[in-house]
């Protein structure tokens, strides 16, 4: 069965120090994978996704598949960047069947 | 464009008593997916609809049902609540492409269901 362990529940950093959260996986196919987050009072919304290879609000992710890993990173964080975020995977070919970690709770304080 | 909407946002229940949360996709989608979120956890899938059939279901028991509307709309039916079914249930939609894949999942704010 597919899991996503993130094994951070809290992480705290400065603003403008360089931030990292993790996310490993377990799944023996090519899984798609996802971060998702959810600021203060908002839904929970897409932040990016492997296949896409792109940089949003200066985040990006790659996904290792030698170590079923795919951390999120940022190399100076912002206090807007105060969030939770969910790393998620999908297999079977399309996103229509999300699997969740628990989730890390981001804080950057000023 | 209002996005997904859920209704009720909140909502205290008895256990044994049966339940029925509602989604309104965001405009032009026409897959739905229900999950749901536990305290302290990440969402969990419960299934998705699309075509008003259930596509795909997740590790819950019968008493979770659901349904879609012609109008892409859907609602979440529990039965025989238990005090382990209290969480924030979210729907999420999207849109089913040629290529039997799903674009990008857009979610509601949920329903935050106690079960007393």
């Amino acid at each position: 069965a597919q899991r996503v362990t993130q094994p951070e529940k809290l992480l705290s950093v400065f603003k403008g120090a360089p931030v990292e959260l993790k996310c490993n996986y377990s799944y023996s196919g090519s899984p798609e994978l996802f971060w998702y987050v959810q600021y203060s009072r908002q839904r929970l919304q897409l932040l990016l996704r492997h296949i896409s290879r792109e940089s949003i609000k200066g985040f990006t992710a790659d996904l290792n598949k030698g170590e079923t890993s795919f951390h999120l990173k940022k190399p100076f964080a912002q206090e807007e960047d105060s969030a939770m975020y969910y790393c998620a995977l999908s297999y079977g070919g399309s996103n229509y069947k999300l699997t969740f970690g628990k989730g890390t709770l981001l804080t950057v304080n000023p | 464009d209002a996005g997904v909407t859920q209704s009720p946002t909140h909502l205290i229940k008895t256990r044994g008593q049966q339940v029925t949360l509602r989604c309104s996709p965001k405009s032009g989608h026409d897959t739905v997916s229900w999950y749901q979120q536990a305290l302290g956890q990440g969402p969990q899938f419960i299934f998705q609809y699309y075509e008003e059939e259930e596509r795909q279901r997740g590790n819950f028991p019968d008493r979770f049902s659901g349904h879609q509307f012609p109008n892409y709309s859907s609602e979440l039916n529990v039965n025989a609540l238990l005090l382990g079914d209290s969480a924030l249930y979210l729907c999420a939609s999207s849109v089913l492409t040629g290529l039997n894949r799903n674009t990008e999942a857009f979610f509601g704010q949920g329903t935050r269901l106690t079960v007393v």
